[in-house]
């Protein structure tokens, strides 16, 4: 099972929502990634975990909050977005950070719009 | 400062000819290089990669060349195939903590059949 999982497929909320966004792998992978992408751009990293520990944050706004709650599942909590946040919500998840040469699994995403 | 750049948006070729998909990159401490396969409403998907110790790989109609003097990759598709319509992204692992990718911003390839 080579299968990372995301829900839901399509988001829309309000500037005063809050939300989740999920992801789920069962390849036994340590480390797993959360990134952004808007149109005709490449993904952007936001967040890394390395045995369920958040290892790299690349200065993202406090209203994007990860959650590792275990080595499987990964979750990004939502708050008081802008519209400017609408993109589409990639997840990865890779052998332990370091290993595999660079290859990471990506999840189909998460597209998210901002009302 | 982009450390990865696809200089082509987009590429045009006939079914059954080569389509080539070609990367620079700025940072020598670059120590893997791959690329991604993207449809539409789809996360990408890993295609090929190669160490920066070698200077190529092949996996059937795809072959990645890399030219470390040149800080320049390639991606070579023969035969080139309708289904091969995508966007491709360059992408560059760092000898870093935290296997983190930096992606070049993609070439979209169109196959005519």
């Amino acid at each position: 099972d080579t299968e990372v999982t995301q829900t839901p497929k399509h988001l829309v909320m309000g500037m005063t929502n809050k939300k989740s966004l999920k992801c789920e792998q069962h390849m036994g992978h340590r480390a797993m990634y959360w990134y952004k992408q808007k149109a005709k751009k490449p993904p952007e990293l936001m967040f890394v975990y390395s045995y369920e520990k958040l290892s790299i944050n690349e200065s993202v706004p406090s209203r994007f909050s990860p959650e590792c709650p275990n080595s499987s599942l990964l979750n990004l909590h939502l708050h008081a977005l802008q519209p400017e946040d609408s993109a589409l919500y990639l997840c990865a998840s890779s052998q332990s950070s370091g290993t595999s040469g660079g290859k990471q699994y990506f999840g189909p995403g998460t597209r998210l719009t901002v009302t | 400062d982009q450390q990865v750049k696809q200089n082509s948006p987009s590429l045009s070729v006939q079914e059954g000819r080569i389509s080539i998909l070609n990367c620079d990159y700025t940072n020598s401490m670059f120590d893997y290089f791959l690329w991604y396969k993207k449809y539409p409403a789809e996360g990408p998907t890993f295609l090929i990669s190669i160490s920066s110790i070698k200077d190529k790989n092949e996996d059937g109609r795809f072959t990645v060349f890399l030219n470390k003097s040149a800080k320049h990759l390639s991606l070579h598709i023969v035969p080139s195939q309708p289904g091969d319509s995508a966007v491709y992204f360059c992408a560059a692992r760092g000898n870093n903590a935290g296997n983190m990718l930096t992606f070049g911003g993609g070439t979209r390839l169109m196959v005519k059949p």
